[in-house]
């Protein structure tokens, strides 16, 4: 069991560029979220899924946030035409459910300049 | 909708001394809730769980939690404090009808005194 993985752990980019973060979780965990956490705050629920249904999404999820999962494996998080406010750190989970305790990874940094 | 209400923002206690930090939750039915502890640079930790069942709920590293329904609370002590527990603490609950999402509290951050 090598835990949850993300992949870039820091990203910094200009804003309006477009960015994609993965996320690989625990194999044979059928459930996968992301959330966001901006400093000083708790982590916000932004979407998630089961195998590779995407079953939630936050109202936070904008239209410029698109997240995949196929094959119920791995998952991928694209932000387009970034702004500074998606400055965060973007955090996976991955929980084998129902109820299921939730995994974390280790984040993806974001920086917009 | 569910909440989640951590009063103390900063919390500094020395070392060997006891601790408990405080958790109140809103939410309609019977709760699934967290503790996680997130030590700076790092991600987020489980350090316990309450489904159902005993009300009090051992965790790892020496922590415990005790449910009480009736305050809507869900408060982590620990007996005597580690230099080595200072980090952030956050407590969560998970929404039953959500695939379990949590909703995690503003944090509080815990200092230790040598």
């Amino acid at each position: 069991d090598t835990g949850v993985s993300q992949d870039p752990r820091h990203k910094i980019t200009k804003r309006g560029q477009n960015v994609t973060f993965r996320c690989d979780p625990i194999s044979e965990h059928n459930r996968l979220y992301w959330y966001r956490q901006t400093l000083g705050q708790g982590p916000e629920f932004l979407t998630y899924f089961q195998n590779e249904a995407q079953l939630e999404k936050s109202r936070l999820l904008s239209d410029r946030f698109s997240a995949e999962r196929p094959k119920g494996s791995f998952s991928t998080l694209e932000i387009q035409r970034t702004e500074q406010g998606d400055s965060a750190m973007y955090l996976c989970a991955s929980s084998i459910g129902p109820p299921g305790e939730q995994f974390f990874g280790p984040g993806t940094r974001l920086t917009v300049l | 909708a569910q909440s989640v209400t951590q009063p103390d923002i900063h919390i500094t206690v020395s070392e060997g001394a006891s601790l408990e930090l405080r958790c109140n939750y809103s939410y309609g039915a019977t709760p699934y809730l967290f503790w996680y502890v997130q030590s700076p640079g790092q991600g987020l930790q489980l350090l316990l769980k309450y489904f159902s069942g005993d009300t009090l709920v051992q965790g790892i590293k020496g922590f415990e939690a005790e449910f009480k329904r009736s305050q809507s609370s869900f408060n982590l002590r620990k007996p005597s404090v580690h230099w080595s527990d200072a980090a952030e603490y956050f407590c969560a609950v998970g929404d039953n009808n959500a695939g379990n999402m949590l909703t995690f509290g503003g944090g509080t951050r815990l200092m230790v005194k040598p």
